[in-house]
């Protein structure tokens, strides 16, 4: 059964930084593509990140190029998104998914991360 | 990235069938063959339910389909029952491994 378990959330001040992970368990982790995807208390999804299976490309939309970086550690079986510069708008619960055909197949519960002063 | 549009409240009673439209551009919903549905129930994590337009995932039920024209993509779910009940999402590729997210829609099963 594929499992993905996230951790790392937190209250963290505007301006600074946090580091979530994916624990991954059930399927062969180092064959798929993941990603990150939040959801604001209340509000819509959003894609946020993408990283290929070899780690040899990641991809951002505009809202966190440049603040966020995905990455992954195969030998671990592990998923992270290293955040920064947080502003009160990346409030959200961030979940981690795993990728197959250009849809998500499989998603952790989610961490909640709370930007505030 | 601009997100698709949906409408953001649907409902129908048990035994009818709703069809959910999520309306994007001609660089994501129009140019690809790549949207994709979602299904979260309250405090829950979301479900894929349809993806590459038409296609389900093994286990979901065979009364829920999926279909696009043009720039828009639809979900219809017949025979609706009470555990449809819940918050409808759509997702499209949008190129350069990027995806954009409907606003989503919330279904109520009167």
């Amino acid at each position: 059964e594929v499992q993905l378990v996230e951790s790392g959330g937190g209250l963290v001040q505007p301006g600074g930084s946090l580091r979530l992970s994916c624990a991954a368990s059930g399927f062969t982790f180092s064959r798929y593509a993941m990603s990150w995807v939040r959801q604001a208390p209340g509000k819509g999804l959003e894609w946020v990140s993408a990283i290929t299976d070899n780690s040899g490309s990641t991809y951002y939309p505009d809202s966190v190029k440049g603040r966020f970086t995905i990455s992954r550690d195969n030998s671990k079986n592990t998923l992270y998104l290293q955040m920064s510069s947080l502003r009160a708008e990346d409030t959200a619960r961030y979940y981690c998914a795993k990728e197959s055909d250009s849809s998500w197949t499989n998603w952790g519960q989610g961490t909640l991360v709370t930007v505030s002063s | 990235q601009s997100a698709l549009t949906q409408p953001a409240s649907m409902s129908g009673s048990p035994g009818q069938s709703i069809t959910i439209s999520c309306t994007g551009t001609s660089s994501d919903i129009g140019n690809y063959n790549l949207v994709s549905w979602y299904q979260q129930h309250p405090g829950k994590a979301p479900k894929l339910m349809i993806y590459e337009v038409t296609k389900r995932p093994s286990g979901v039920s065979n009364r829920f389909s999926g279909s696009k024209s043009g720039n828009t993509a639809s979900l219809t779910i017949s025979g609706l029952q009470a555990e449809d009940e819940a918050d409808y999402y759509c997702c499209s590729y949008a190129g350069s491994r990027t995806w954009v997210f409907g606003g989503g829609t919330k279904l109520t099963v009167l």
